[in-house]
């Protein structure tokens, strides 16, 4: 069974410039999380997808990040602009549903502010 | 929302004695309770979860324990290895996964 897919792995840009990333979740998980994992702390949840829906989006700071999940697959999440402080590894992770049962992650996507 | 505290946040122990890391959570809703190992520079991994109908669960030198009225559960490993050496982290989940700030465990040989 294929894991999570997330890229880029890595990615250094410029504080103001713009950043995507990408994530593939398992195939058939209908709950897809994008977490921001800062160094030495645990994943904080930024929105979690149930299909194409929003879950929960209460962390996310929304005035320069965004997230989709089209067609309840794939999703992209989105800085605009960057701050040095948004420097962290974002982990997708995806779950069968938001119930009871495992969540996956991928490895994630190193971003550097500089 | 749901908030999860972790204890304690770094922990030495010698090998082939046992180590406990405790977690308590604040939604009386939340039904499952993950615990996942990330060795440096990789992605955590589950090694254990327990569900609220469950008191304890043991898998091989892994256990983990739930007390629902406290609202607290724990995570035993016994007879530690080297490879045990890591960052761990408990989360609780009622309609989002919410993760615990990490104890990063050092196993002495």
């Amino acid at each position: 069974e294929a894991g999570v897919a997330q890229s880029p792995r890595y990615k250094i840009i410029e504080k103001r410039q713009s950043v995507a990333f990408w994530c593939n979740p398992i195939s058939g998980h209908a709950t897809l999380y994008w977490y921001q994992q800062i160094l030495g702390q645990g994943p904080k949840l930024l929105i979690q997808f149930q299909n194409n829906g929003v879950v929960d989006d209460s962390q996310l700071p929304k005035d320069r990040f965004s997230a989709e999940r089209l067609k309840g697959v794939d999703s992209t999440l989105k800085i605009q602009p960057a701050k040095l402080e948004d420097s962290a590894v974002y982990l997708c992770a995806s779950s069968l549903w938001s119930g009871t049962t495992e969540a996956f992650f991928g490895q994630g996507t190193r971003l550097t502010v500089v | 929302g749901e908030n999860v505290e972790q204890h304690p946040s770094t922990l030495s122990v010698q090998e082939g004695d046992s180590a406990v890391i405790k977690c308590t959570y604040s939604d009386s809703a939340s039904n499952y309770f993950p615990w996942y190992k990330q060795e440096l520079g990789k992605r955590p991994q589950l090694i254990i979860d327990i569900r609220s109908n469950v008191g304890e669960k043991k898998d091989q030198r892994i256990a983990v324990t739930l007390n629902k009225t406290a609202k607290h559960f724990s995570l035993h490993i016994t007879e530690t290895q080297p490879e045990d050496s890591a960052v761990y982290f408990c989360a609780a989940r009622n309609e989002k996964l919410t993760f615990g700030t990490g104890t990063r465990l050092t196993i002495i040989p």
